[in-house]
């Protein structure tokens, strides 16, 4: 049981350029979001996908896509890299919002990005 | 989902309790209490949640007041792996589960 995957762990990006975080989930849950966090401040939202094929806008989506064509697999897209984007991201994933037991969301362990 | 205010840091000596307060005096009626901590950017890890009443676990116990206006994270004998960034947060288990509004936290500094 992996748990929560995120690749690349490190990158460096030119401004314009375009790249995708990956992200996959083998605990079969729902619900799968992305954070991101700049030095000293505490995680803010992306986006967030409720389902296969659903996704949401979070606190700060600009410059940002996302899709969910499996229930695993829920990548972000940086259109056109810019410096504002350098910050660490988090995948995050959990079950459906009904079972109290089970809704502990769980972390990756971030993916560090720098835009020059 | 209301927000919460934390203390921005304490200190705990090693062995002794650590006792983190948190304030979330606009929580409504299906909002639960999380605690997660994140120890040295890594990913948040969960510690506990709860609706009302007190809460116990094999990391830490949580106690919410009878208003629920309030909570104290307990770690009954903090060491120095638990130095780390807690993060008090209210949400409901309704809509968007995955949805969490982190706070800026209280950085937790154990020593010896």
């Amino acid at each position: 049981n992996a748990g929560v995957t995120q690749t690349p762990k490190f990158q460096v990006l030119k401004t314009g350029q375009s790249m995708t975080l990956q992200c996959a989930q083998d605990m079969n849950h729902e619900y799968m979001s992305w954070y991101r966090q700049d030095p000293g401040m505490g995680l803010r939202l992306i986006h967030y996908s409720v389902g296969a094929g659903i996704t949401d806008q979070g606190e700060v989506p600009n410059g940002y896509n996302v899709s969910r064509s499996t229930t695993e697999d829920f990548p972000l897209r940086l259109l056109s890299a810019a410096p504002s984007q350098t910050s660490v991201y988090f995948c995050a994933s959990s079950y459906g919002p009904y079972d109290r037991a089970r809704n502990t969301i769980y972390f990756g362990e971030g993916s560090w990005l720098t835009v020059v | 989902d209301a927000k919460t205010t934390q203390p921005t840091s304490m200190d705990c000596a090693e062995g002794r309790a650590a006792n983190l307060p948190c304030n979330h005096s606009t929580i409504s009626g299906n909002e639960y209490v999380y605690w997660y901590r994140q120890i040295h950017s890594q990913g948040p890890q969960y510690i506990i949640h709860g609706l009302k009443n007190n809460e116990t676990n094999e990391m830490a116990s949580l106690i919410i007041t009878e208003d629920r206006k309030s909570s104290t994270l307990i770690l009954p004998h903090a060491t120095l792996r638990d130095t780390a960034v807690y993060y008090c947060i209210v949400r409901a288990h309704t809509g968007t589960a995955s949805k969490l509004t982190f706070g800026t936290g209280t950085r937790l500094q154990v020593t010896l």
